[in-house]
């Protein structure tokens, strides 16, 4: 099974508009740490926020935020005011330690993010 | 440059010959990570090490992948006999602790293609 689902392969967006990209996941650690990455066409992997499986708040960085919904699992970024240098592949990504083992990040397939002026 | 420092960039090997491909982690990350990411697809975890100290490689190839961490130097990740398939782009990753609240910070990757 996935352990991350990105379910939008492509989103395109106005500039200066917000954007919301979707991930949702599936684990039965109580204790996991949520990430998102952004890949721009120069192929570097950017890490952009985090948010804890036990933080109260939605993370923010920026004009980055998370909603995190715990109970339905997803973990969904929110880009305010895009940009055209937004423009990238956005990846998911969840550490978790099943069975007790290593906290190994997983990712999503990623979503194609486009900024029109 | 206090980031992680991947290299050769790009690297042409033909069938049959050794990839080695290096990573340099940030300064005082002692956990490294390697995956694998295909064209249009994420990244694939391969392996995870901590100085000299393979912790999980789950996810490497039974055959030809190898990967170390020494005590001095960077990390290696060794394809022997480069197959076609091998063609991809290899990132290292490296973060302060293993904990899940730990992000990764990625290199520039290295683009392996087989001839």
């Amino acid at each position: 099974a996935q352990k991350i689902t990105q379910t939008q392969p492509g989103m395109f967006v106005q500039e200066k508009e917000a954007v919301t990209l979707d991930c949702t996941y599936d684990t039965s650690d109580p204790s996991y740490g949520l990430f998102w990455y952004k890949q721009p066409s120069s192929g570097e992997m950017i890490f952009l926020i985090y948010q804890g499986s036990y933080d109260q708040q939605n993370a923010t960085e920026g004009r980055y935020s998370l909603n995190f919904q715990k109970a339905r699992k997803s973990a969904n970024l929110v880009i305010s005011a895009s940009q055209l240098g937004d423009s990238a592949m956005y990846f998911c990504a969840m550490r978790e330690a099943p069975s007790g083992g290593s906290y190994i990040p997983t990712f999503g397939r990623g979503t194609s993010l486009i900024v029109h002026p | 440059n206090a980031g992680v420092m991947q290299n050769p960039r790009h690297l042409v090997r033909r069938r049959g010959q050794e990839a080695r491909l290096r990573c340099s982690p940030m300064k005082g990350h002692s956990h490294v990570y390697w995956y694998r990411q295909l064209p249009e697809e994420g990244l694939k975890f391969m392996v995870y090490l901590q100085k000299e100290n393979i912790i999980d490689e789950s996810g490497m190839p039974k055959e030809r992948f190898s990967a170390e961490f020494p005590k001095e130097g960077p990390s290696i990740l060794r394809i022997q006999q480069v197959v076609r398939g091998d063609s991809a782009a290899y990132f290292c990753a490296s973060s302060q602790q293993g904990q899940p609240n730990s992000p990764l910070h990625f290199g520039n990757g290295t683009r392996l293609t087989v001839t």
